[in-house]
C-alpha cells in the first residue's frame, strides 16, 4: 500500500538557518504530493502541494519539488523563524480515479526553532 | 478561503459516556469528509471516510458501533464516539474535500477528548 516516510525529529536550528525536512513516499501510479503544518493545539493547515513529476510548490518561503526518480519531496526554507516551530507533515493522495481520496500521512517532524 | 469548522474543540468526559464531535463545511459542499485520529506525538491515521446520504467506510480495526459516523448534509458529518473509555481519548481531526475532488484537503481545528 501507499506510505510516507519523513525523517524523525525533533530538529533544532538557531533562527536564520537553513532548513531541510526529507520526505520519501511508496505509491503505484502518480500520486499529488502535500506538506502539511500543524501548529500546537491546532489541525493542519496546507503549506504546499505539487501534483505532477517536477513541479514545485512554494508557499511562505518553503518549497519542495516532486522527484518522482528518487520519489521524494523534500521540504526547504532558506531561513527560518521562531514562528516556523511546528510539526510538519508529508502525505500523499491518490490520483482521482482510484476513487480514494484519503490523505496518506508520514509521521511528522517536529521543528523548533531557537532564537 | 474554504473553512472547514470543527466543535467542540475539547472535551473532557467520565467513562461511559458517549460525545458527539461536529464537522462543517463553511463556504463549500462537502460530498466527503474524512475522519482522522492523533495519537500525541504521531501521525494521523484514518478512521473512516463519510460520503453524504451513505454509509461511512471505516478503515481496518476501527469499529463502526463505536464510532458513529453520520454525514446527513453536504455541509455536516459528525461523529459520534459511544460509551467512551479512556483508551477513546485522543486529538480527533476532520477534513472535507469539495465534490470535485480536485482540490486539498480542508481540515478542522481538530477536537481534544480526554476520557476520565
Amino acid at each position: 500500500g501507499d506510505s510516507v516516510t519523513q525523517m524523525e525529529g525533533p530538529v533544532t536550528l538557531s533562527e536564520e538557518a537553513f532548513l531541510t525536512i526529507n520526505c520519501t513516499y511508496t505509491a503505484t501510479g502518480y500520486p499529488s504530493l502535500f506538506w502539511y503544518v500543524q501548529y500546537p493545539g491546532e489541525g493542519l493547515q496546507l503549506l504546499l502541494k505539487a501534483t505532477k513529476a517536477d513541479d514545485k510548490g512554494s508557499n511562505k518561503g518553503f518549497e519542495a519539488t516532486y522527484r518522482k526518480e528518487t520519489t521524494s519531496f523534500h521540504l526547504e526554507k532558506g531561513s527560518v523563524q521562531v514562528s516556523d516551530s511546528a510539526v510538519y507533515f508529508c502525505a500523499l493522495t491518490r490520483p482521482m480515479d482510484t476513487g480514494r481520496r484519503a490523505l496518506t500521512f508520514g509521521s511528522g517532524t517536529r521543528l523548533q526553532v531557537q532564537p | 478561503g474554504a473553512v472547514v469548522s470543527q466543535h467542540p474543540s475539547r472535551v473532557i468526559c467520565k467513562s461511559g459516556t458517549s460525545v458527539k464531535i461536529e464537522c462543517r463545511s463553511l463556504d463549500f459542499q462537502a460530498t466527503t469528509m474524512f475522519w482522522y485520529r492523533q495519537f500525541p506525538k504521531q501521525s494521523l491515521m484514518l478512521m473512516a471516510t463519510s460520503n453524504e446520504g451513505s454509509k461511512a467506510t471505516y478503515e481496518q480495526g476501527v469499529e463502526k458501533d463505536k464510532f458513529l459516523i453520520n454525514h446527513a448534509s453536504l455541509t455536516l458529518s459528525t461523529l459520534t464516539v459511544t460509551s467512551a473509555h479512556p483508551e477513546d481519548s485522543s486529538f480527533y481531526i476532520c477534513s472535507a474535500r469539495d465534490w470535485t475532488g480536485n482540490q486539498p484537503q480542508h481540515f478542522g481545528d481538530g477536537t481534544r477528548l480526554s476520557i476520565l
